[in-house]
């Protein structure tokens, strides 16, 4: 089945440190990937989807310039937090889905990533 | 506007069953995607319908009704590790999909 790999697991730094976390899918090209948000006992939040190839597209709230997006190639896109402060600590998923074999497919995630600003 | 809605929470306990409601509305549609999310993990995909009906995977089972703009997800003989959270996720017309703010299912000895 569809695999993607998300790192790092968990990261634990200081505010104002910018932090990158990767997303690959293993066995399949993904021309798009999500990159979600999830804070404690909430739901899933999409932050943006990211287009291989071409600019992301956020969704309403998220500011672009504080939450970098690249999708560099057709198996990795990151994501990185910039200047990163305390309320931005939660649960960073990433999920793409293998569009070779059509449109409609069931997302597969990573594991996510623990971001904690202190 | 697109909204998925399911209960915040539901209690059950082990070896019986439960079945999960899900009701959306979507621009359009393209299918009904069930996940399961343990506390502190990622989701895992557990079913897919676009058509009417039950499809069964195991103890698990997925309902759809389109007319209804309705879904269940049925789950069998209840194990502890089926405590989890459970998301309803519509697709709409532009492959997007519009997600549920999950159940959180609690299975009791």
């Amino acid at each position: 089945g569809a695999v993607v790999s998300q790192h790092p697991s968990r990261v634990i730094c200081k505010s104002g440190t910018s932090v990158k976390i990767e997303c690959r899918s293993l066995d399949f090209q993904a021309t798009t990937m999500f990159w979600y948000r999830q804070f404690p006992k909430q739901s899933l939040m999409l932050m943006a989807t990211s287009n291989e190839g071409s600019k992301a597209t956020y969704e309403q709230g998220v500011e672009k310039d504080k939450f970098l997006i690249n999708h560099a190639s057709l198996t990795l896109s990151t994501l990185t937090v910039t200047s990163a402060h305390p309320e931005d600590s939660s649960f960073y998923i990433c999920s793409a889905r293998d569009q070779q074999r059509g449109e409609v497919q069931p997302q597969h995630f990573g594991d996510g990533t623990r971001l904690s600003i202190l | 506007g697109q909204n998925i809605d399911q209960p915040t929470e539901m209690t059950a306990t082990e070896g019986a069953i439960v079945q999960i409601n899900c009701t959306y509305q979507t621009s359009g549609f393209n299918g009904l995607f069930w996940y399961q999310q343990h506390a502190g993990e990622a989701p895992t995909f557990l079913s897919y319908n676009v058509l009417d009906g039950l499809e069964e995977k195991g103890r698990f089972s997925s309902f759809l009704s389109r007319s209804k703009g309705y879904s269940y997800l049925l789950l069998k003989e209840l194990q502890m590790k089926d405590s989890a959270s459970y998301l309803c996720a519509g697709m709409d017309s532009n492959y997007q999909l519009i997600w549920g703010a999950g159940t959180k299912l609690i299975i009791k000895p």
